[in-house]
C-alpha cells in the first residue's frame, strides 16, 4: 500500500529556533498533502492543505508566517515551524491523497513529535 | 461534511469481539463512511470504508444500518495491538481528492489481557 514517511520522528529544540519537518510519499505521487497538529489527549486538527507547485491553504487561526509549508515536488512537502515556542510543542502529522479517487483514501505519516524547551 | 458521534471510550477483553458504534444521522446519500485508527504516538491508519453495503477486510468488518444513519466497526477478535483511538469519518464521494478528513474525538478502545 501507499507509504508516507516523516522526518524527523521527534525533535527537541530551544525556544526561538526554527524546525523543518519533511513529509514524503514513498511509492506514489501526491498532488495534495495535508498537515495536522495534535495536542495531547486531543484529536487531529488540520493546519493547512499543501498542493504541489502552489501556495498552501491555511486553516483559520493558523499563522502562515509561522508555519511555512513548501510542496516543491509530488513526493515531498515540508513544514517549517519558525521561531518555535513551547506552545508549539505538539505532534505534527502529514497525510497524502492517492488521487483522484472516488473514496478519497488518505495515507498518514507516522508523525513528528516536536518539543520546544 | 456531516458530523459523527462516537462513545468516548470502550473496553474489551482480549480475543473477544468488539463493536464500535458511530452515529451519523445527518449523513447524505453520497457520503462514504470511513474508519481510521490511531495507535499511541503514531499517525492514523486506514481500517475500512463503505457506502451502503456491509464490508469486510482482513482488519475488520463494517456494518452499515439500512438507513445509513449509523454504522458499527467490528473487530472480530481484539488483540492488545488493537488498543487505539478509532475515528469514524464521513466523506462525500463528490469531494475531489484535495479535501481533508475532519477528525472528531473518536473512541478510545482499551483491550484488557
Amino acid at each position: 500500500g501507499a507509504v508516507v514517511s516523516q522526518h524527523p520522528s521527534w525533535v527537541i529544540c530551544k525556544s526561538g529556533t526554527s524546525v523543518k519537518i519533511e513529509c514524503r510519499s514513498l511509492d506514489f505521487q501526491a498532488t495534495t498533502m495535508f498537515w495536522y497538529r495534535q495536542f495531547p489527549k486531543q484529536s487531529l486538527m488540520l493546519m493547512a492543505t499543501s498542493n504541489e507547485g502552489s501556495k498552501a491553504t491555511y486553516e483559520q487561526g493558523v499563522e502562515k508566517d509561522k508555519f511555512l509549508i513548501n510542496h516543491a515536488s509530488l513526493t515531498l512537502s515540508t513544514l517549517t515551524v519558525t521561531s518555535a515556542h513551547p506552545e508549539d510543542s505538539s505532534f505534527y502529522i502529514c497525510s497524502a491523497t492517492v488521487g483522484p479517487s472516488s473514496y478519497n483514501e488518505q495515507f498518514f505519516g507516522p508523525g513528528t513529535r516536536l518539543t520546544v524547551l | 461534511d456531516a458530523k459523527t458521534t462516537q462513545p468516548n471510550s470502550m473496553e474489551s477483553n482480549e480475543e473477544e469481539p468488539v463493536h464500535l458504534p458511530c452515529n451519523h444521522s445527518t449523513i447524505s446519500g453520497t457520503d462514504y463512511i470511513h474508519w481510521y485508527r490511531q495507535l499511541p504516538s503514531q499517525g492514523p491508519e486506514y481500517v475500512i470504508h463503505g457506502l451502503t453495503s456491509n464490508v469486510n477486510n482482513r482488519m475488520a468488518s463494517l456494518a452499515i444500518a439500512e438507513d445509513r444513519k449509523s454504522s458499527t466497526l467490528i473487530l472480530h477478535r481484539a488483540t492488545l495491538r488493537d488498543a487505539a483511538v478509532y475515528y469514524c469519518i464521513l466523506r462525500d464521494v463528490g469531494d475531489n481528492y484535495g479535501q481533508n478528513f475532519v477528525f472528531g474525538p473518536g473512541t478510545r478502545l482499551s483491550v484488557l489481557p
